[in-house]
């Protein structure tokens, strides 16, 4: 069964950076892509990047082109989305979820999600 | 970018209810379309994946159709545990877009 767990909530000043973790378990690392999707409250799902660890590959949203990177530890089955330049219109819950990988294509289905990290920027 | 647009955007209904939620994409999707469960403080949940497979575990109460621009998703017999926000979701040239999302209650 996998599992992507995510690392707990932030507070950030505009700005700033923030660095979120998630860890997969379940064995399926080398075989997947990991999405960042945010929902800021009371909004919809917002699509902003992906990585395939076992290609190194990654792609980002075009909003978030430039300011966002997605990194990953094959090591550790980790996942990483960092931030920059951080604004009040970034407070929002961001998950990390699975796309299986057929072969080398992307499934286009987000099957495991993580629980969420609510980061908040404020002053 | 593919832009999703969902209808209704919410929508009142009894136990038993025949459910009936639209998507509609910018452009040709083909069956690259997705349907997601949400509830309150929770992960989406994937519910059916390019257009018309039930994902494992979930009820066949839920289905959904279409291709090319337009698609469907019904929930045949509503249920008390199916009151949440139901989102819409392509994939096409290697990026992801979420429909606006539609909220289902009673």
């Amino acid at each position: 069964q996998v599992q992507l767990v995510q690392s707990g909530a932030e507070v950030k000043k505009p700005g700033s950076s923030v660095k979120v973790s998630c860890k997969a378990s379940g064995g399926t690392f080398s075989s997947s892509a990991l999405s960042w999707v945010r929902q800021a409250p009371g909004q919809g799902l917002e699509w902003m990047g992906e990585i395939v660890p076992f290609l190194g590959t990654t792609r980002y949203a075009h909003r978030f082109q430039g300011r966002v990177t997605i990194t990953a530890d094959k090591s550790t089955s980790t996942a990483y989305m960092e931030l920059s330049s951080l604004r009040s219109e970034d407070t929002a819950v961001y998950f990390c979820a699975r796309a299986p990988q057929i072969g080398y294509d992307n499934s286009g289905y987000f099957d495991y999600w993580g629980q969420g990290t609510l980061v908040t920027v404020s002053s | 970018d593919i832009q999703m647009t969902q209808s209704p955007s919410s929508l009142s209904a009894s136990i038993g209810d025949r459910v009936t939620i639209t998507c509609q994409a910018s452009q040709d999707i083909r069956k690259y379309l997705n349907w997601y469960q949400q509830k309150p403080g929770k992960a989406p949940k994937l519910l059916i994946y390019d257009a018309s497979n039930l994902e494992r575990g979930v009820p066949s109460r839920f289905s959904g159709g279409g291709s090319g621009t337009d698609f469907s998703f019904t929930i045949s017999n509503l249920q008390p545990e199916d009151i949440a926000t139901y989102y819409c979701q392509q994939y096409d040239k290697l990026l992801f877009t979420f429909g606006p999302g539609t909220k289902v209650d009673f």
